[in-house]
């Protein structure tokens, strides 16, 4: 069935450094990978999404790649700050985009 | 910018009671998601809906769970005989168009606790 694989489950990093979280997917068919920031006690909130026609996507300081042969898809936050400091999730639309399969999340501490 | 609204924020129901959780999706879109997020746990997808029908539901939603569009504006979620598991965050999404490959823009979400 489809799955969304999400590593590393915890994250820490200084500020300024950078943070990279990866996502893995099975179905082959999903054509769109976006990430979500939560904060607590809030709603998912979309940060960055790429399309399976492009490999890279930037948005300022942050990033995502697209592998789509191995099926992985990864966020990289650069120049971290401290309001970074959240839950990230990935996530794939099984084909037709019915359904939504979200990874199990990373929670990032970015230290001042 | 328009948004998505769910209503109420927080619902505290008695087990085996019925509650519905409102939602109010973007007036132009199309799609129509809930989603559960048990605390502390990932967010878990629940049921699709497009054209006044089911799209694809997950294990999740079984027979005590039904959704309905009554009004062409309003999108509910409701549980028939609540049980203490169903205590989570529920999140109503929307998505404007037939593409897949467009996003979902989230509501607030709805606090349910029962006891």
């Amino acid at each position: 069935g489809e799955n969304v694989e999400q590593h590393p489950s915890t994250l820490s990093v200084q500020e300024g450094d950078s943070a990279v979280i990866k996502c893995t997917y099975s179905d082959s068919a999903s054509n769109y990978f976006p990430w979500y920031k939560q904060e607590l006690g809030k709603r998912p909130q979309l940060i960055i999404d790429i399309r399976s026609n492009v490999g890279e996507k930037k948005d300022q300081r942050i990033a995502v790649t697209l592998n789509k042969t191995a099926k992985h898809f990864s966020l990289h936050i650069t120049e971290t700050q401290p309001e970074d400091s959240a839950v990230y999730f990935c996530a794939a639309p099984n084909t037709g985009g019915f359904k939504t399969i979200f990874g199990a999340g990373t929670r990032l501490f970015v230290k001042a | 910018e328009p948004e998505v609204t769910q209503t109420p924020s927080h619902q505290v129901t008695q087990m085996g009671q019925e509650v519905i959780l409102r939602c109010v999706p973007i007036s132009n879109h199309l799609y129509f998601y809930w989603y559960r997020q048990i605390l502390g746990q990932k967010v878990e997808f629940l049921v699709s809906f497009y054209n006044n029908e089911i799209s694809e539901k997950s294990e999740i939603f079984d027979d005590q769970f039904s959704v309905e569009r009554p009004d062409g504006s309003n999108f509910t979620l409701k549980i028939r005989s609540t049980k203490l598991e169903d205590s989570a965050m529920y999140f109503c999404a929307s998505r404007e168009g037939l593409l897949s490959n467009q996003p979902q823009h989230f509501g607030d979400g709805t606090r349910l606790s029962i006891l």
